[in-house]
């Protein structure tokens, strides 16, 4: 079975500068996808970035960026110029690439973010 | 394109008691799940629907879970004689398979048993 382990509970970041969240996933297959989702208090979770597991350049969007690195297993984000709504859950998740199956997400147990202004 | 829907966002019941989440995907999407959130967990796989058919449940879903989505449209996930250990989050999403990788999560029903 798949697993996917966030060992930081909590972090603080200080607006404006960057902040790093690590994850690391356990699986024996070769092709999938893996996921930065954020949860703000008290609504709903939202995409923040995505990794395909056969691409070797690090997914970027915006202010966020990916630093994955297959063979350790990791999968580490990336947030520069942090802003106060960055403040939330942020979620490692994990989904397998093959065809046929649930694309179930499998997460970590989440990390809570705070931006200090 | 309104989002995923979740109706209620809260419910407290009495344990023993039946409850009912019902879950409006995005429209055109065709698949839909359900996850559960405990506090201090990440979201957990319950189980998906692609059109009105049911492909997978977890082993977290016991007997006195069940879910339908009858017309491939909304779906409904009922929890029959609650015990304190369902109090969580349910939450749903969606997707359109074959098209997006990305699933679309609504606000979630958070439940408490007393």
């Amino acid at each position: 079975a798949q697993t996917v382990t966030q060992s930081q509970p909590e972090m603080s970041v200080q607006e404006a500068e960057t902040v790093t969240l690590s994850c690391t996933y356990d699986t024996s297959e070769s092709d999938y996808y893996l996921f930065w989702y954020k949860q703000p208090p008290s609504r709903q979770m939202i995409l923040v970035i995505r990794q395909e597991a056969y691409k070797q350049q690090n997914a970027t969007e915006n202010r966020f960026s990916v630093n994955f690195q297959k063979a350790a297993k990791s999968f580490s984000l990336k947030i520069s110029d942090s802003q106060l709504g960055d403040a939330a859950m942020y979620f490692c998740a994990y989904r397998r690439a093959s065809q046929g199956g649930s694309e179930k997400l499998v997460f970590g147990k989440g990390m809570k973010l705070t931006v200090n202004p | 394109d309104t989002g995923v829907s979740q109706n209620p966002r809260h419910k407290i019941t009495k344990r023993g008691q039946n409850v009912t989440f019902r879950c409006d995907p995005i429209s055109e999407h065709n698949r839909l799940y359900w996850y559960r959130q405990t506090l201090g967990q990440g979201p957990e796989f319950l189980t998906y629907f692609q059109n009105e058919a049911q492909l997978e449940k977890s082993r977290l879903l016991s007997d006195r879970f069940s879910a339908e989505r009858p017309k491939g449209s909304f779906s409904t996930l009922e929890i029959q004689r609650t015990e304190q250990g369902d109090s969580a989050m349910y939450l749903c999403a969606s997707s359109f398979f074959g098209l997006t990788y990305e699933q679309y999560f609504g606000p979630g029903t958070r439940l408490t048993v007393t």
